[in-house]
């Protein structure tokens, strides 16, 4: 158990609508990050945020936008829903410190885009 | 730019014996982290062991070990006695001091033969 959790555990969307994932971060870390994991492939960062600011982004177009909420919980939404946004979506938190900076993963959102 | 490198597509271990997973990775940070997670079927990322740049042993973590080899640019994880469980696709991974993002390898599907 790593203290994160993300919902839903699956979603069916068609192409064009919008979507929110949520993740719950473990208590006490100040920074989430979000990756994309298409199937076979390793998963691909999109975002950070340290303490409600985005703190780093990936080579994703703005239509992935996130939150960062003081209770350290988080929401990934995802605009204008392609096909090629079919993956696992999966959220770590992390207490950002000098030197060990260990994200912890949840059991991530499998979004279909049809 | 920074890169990891997994060569084992597959590789299958006899349940009780030792395997290595091998790693290679590239950054001109001067300051760096190395991960390894286990994928198994469900999806979540599962955090195994951390190796620092600087530190100067290797890192283990009760059966895993790490090989860090830093003029190699290697960071071979190393299992000892195999068990069922640990089937799973297994993730090489180095931190960017820069940007706090992990980047991940393609992956090693592992699995243990009874």
């Amino acid at each position: 158990e790593t203290g994160v959790t993300q919902s839903p555990t699956h979603l069916i969307k068609t192409r064009g609508q919008q979507v929110t994932l949520r993740c719950s971060s473990q208590s006490g870390h100040n920074t989430v990050s979000w990756y994309q994991q298409a199937l076979g492939q390793g998963p691909q960062f999109i975002f950070q945020y340290y303490r409600e600011e985005e703190n780093g982004r990936g080579n994703f177009p703005p239509r992935f936008s996130g939150l960062q909420f003081p209770n350290y919980s988080s929401e990934l939404n995802v605009n204008a829903l392609e096909l090629d946004d079919s993956a696992l979506y999966l959220c770590a938190s992390s207490l950002l410190i000098q030197g060990e900076n260990i994200q912890y993963f949840g059991a991530g959102t499998r979004l279909s885009v049809l | 730019a920074q890169k990891i490198t997994q060569t084992q597509p597959g590789m299958f271990v006899q349940e009780k014996e030792a395997v290595t997973l091998d790693c290679t990775y590239d950054t001109s940070d001067p300051s760096y982290g190395l991960f390894w997670y286990k994928q198994p079927s469900s999806g979540e990322m599962i955090f195994l062991i951390y190796q620092g740049s600087y530190d100067q042993q290797n890192a283990t973590e009760g059966r895993y070990s790490l090989n860090f080899q830093k003029a190699r640019k290697s960071a071979n994880l190393v299992i000892s006695a195999s068990q069922l469980g640990d089937s799973a696709m297994y993730f090489c991974a180095i931190l960017s001091s820069n940007t706090g993002k992990l980047i991940f390898g393609q992956g090693t599907t592992l699995q243990v033969k009874p």
